[in-house]
């Protein structure tokens, strides 16, 4: 069946650091991409949308100068955390949509812990 | 109100016992509706969608009631493997944006 990667699994940084997340679709093109944060024992929250080629779409209180989205193929998808604090730690999740079938995959979520 | 609605639980069970979730949402227009399973630490995977005759798949079934807004999750015959949190989701009205509810979850006890 069809892959996704997402990594690292789980990364730990200082305060004030940024952090990559890459989510990558193995065998199949996803066109769109959802950004996900899950804080503990709270549901899964949509930061934000983006389309392959444009920019993202942000939910109301995600700030995007804070959390960049780049979405360059359909193939490959990164959230970086920008001068990470604290109150970002979560449990961040990828889910591209398969462009021919319109199936909603998941990676495997990225821990985030900044000290 | 949040968009969609789950008791938390936990609802804890014996082996071998029905239980059912409800879950309700608020955008009458949506159109899409799922039941994910989330184990611990680990992504949401798709336990079914539900459509509006309700269907069912082995042990699970899933009703869709679109004038009281709300879907549900029947299992019977609970086994331990199921123990998880089930999650509720919704495709936001008009669009194909799933919102997912916080989550029930399930404890299957021997």
């Amino acid at each position: 069946g069809a892959v996704v990667s997402q990594h690292p699994s789980w990364v730990i940084c200082k305060s004030g650091t940024s952090v990559k997340i890459e989510c990558r679709s193995l065998d199949f093109q996803a066109t769109t991409m959802f950004w996900y944060r899950q804080f503990p024992k709270q549901s899964l929250m949509l930061m934000a949308t983006s389309n392959e080629g444009s920019k993202a779409t942000y939910e109301q209180g995600v700030e995007k100068d804070k959390f960049l989205i780049n979405h360059a193929s359909l193939t490959l998808s990164t959230l970086t955390v920008t001068s990470a604090h604290p109150e970002d730690s979560s449990f961040y999740i990828c889910s591209p949509v398969a462009t021919d079938t319109g199936e909603l995959f998941f990676g495997e979520g990225s821990r985030l812990t900044v000290l | 109100r949040k968009e969609v609605e789950q008791d938390p639980g936990p609802f804890n069970v014996p082996e071998g016992a029905t239980v059912a979730f409800n879950c309700t949402y608020s955008n009458s227009a949506s159109q899409s509706f799922f039941w994910y399973r989330q184990d611990c630490r680990k992504e949401p995977k798709l336990l079914m969608s539900v459509y509006s005759s309700g269907n069912e798949d082995g042990r699970f079934t899933a009703q869709l009631n679109r004038a009281s807004q709300y879907i549900s999750l029947l299992i019977r015959d609970s086994k331990l493997s199921d123990s998880a949190t089930y999650l509720c989701v919704v495709n936001r009205g008009g669009s194909y944006i799933p919102t997912f509810g916080r989550g029930t979850s399930l404890i299957v006890h021997p």
